[in-house]
């Protein structure tokens, strides 16, 4: 079954305490992305990346830190996480062949 | 500036009823994504449209390039549909991100 699949769904950490969100995708996509949901402001990119060792900033990449060793795997790094980031994270990936796209099921992240 | 623009907001109806949730949107595209939302918060992508019209199950989906509009349609509306839905369109020639809009929350009454 094709799919995204982000870990942990929901976690909750205190400020300055260094945590990953993984994010697995097994349809061999060359573009994949991180953004995050808030209330009233939508939807936002933070990082995207078009194929291994490629990626690039999104409109809010602040405090975020990714990489891309494999193609099916794109990581989202919180250094050092603030309360501002306390938000529902997506992991999202694609093809350049078509424009098919598939989302993850979302991270929900509290930093006290 | 919103690239995407989705009304209504807000919409409670009645179970049974015909809904209608629509999406305009300013820049030229190479596909439009209708994603659902349930309050557990994971989003799932319903339709995929580059053209024309999809169906599945009780959702209808339409689009029309000339004019930048989409509409999604839900016939006989089930509590079960209660969730956010969300326009995403995939600009032509920008391959590395989606413009959303702000969503619409739907809220079908028994």
């Amino acid at each position: 079954e094709a799919q995204v699949t982000q870990n942990p769904r929901y976690l909750i950490t205190v400020t300055g305490k260094k945590l990953t969100v993984t994010c697995s995708q097994n349809m061999n996509h060359e573009y994949m992305s991180w953004y995050r949901q808030d209330p009233g402001l939508g939807l936002r990119q933070i990082y995207y990346s078009m194929n291994v060792e490629v990626t690039d900033k999104g409109d809010v990449p602040e405090g975020y830190k990714v990489s891309r060793k494999e193609k099916r795997n794109f990581p989202l790094i919180l250094e050092s996480p603030s309360p501002n980031q306390t938000s529902l994270y997506f992991c999202a990936s694609g093809s350049f062949r078509d424009t098919e796209a598939f989302f993850g099921q979302g991270t929900r992240l509290t930093v006290v | 500036k919103n690239e995407v623009e989705q009304s209504p907001q807000n919409l409670t109806a009645q179970e049974g009823e015909f809904i209608t949730i629509n999406c305009s949107y300013s820049v030229g595209i190479s596909a439009l994504h209708w994603l659902q939302q349930h309050p557990g918060g994971g989003i799932v992508s319903l339709f995929m449209l580059s053209s024309g019209k999809k169906k599945h199950g009780r959702l209808i989906a339409t689009i029309n390039i000339q004019e930048k509009h989409s509409s999604l349609h839900i016939t006989a509306s089930h509590p079960r549909d209660s969730a956010v839905y969300i326009c995403a369109v995939r600009p032509f020639m920008v391959v590395n991100k989606f413009y959303f809009g702000s969503g619409t929350k739907l809220n079908v009454k028994p």
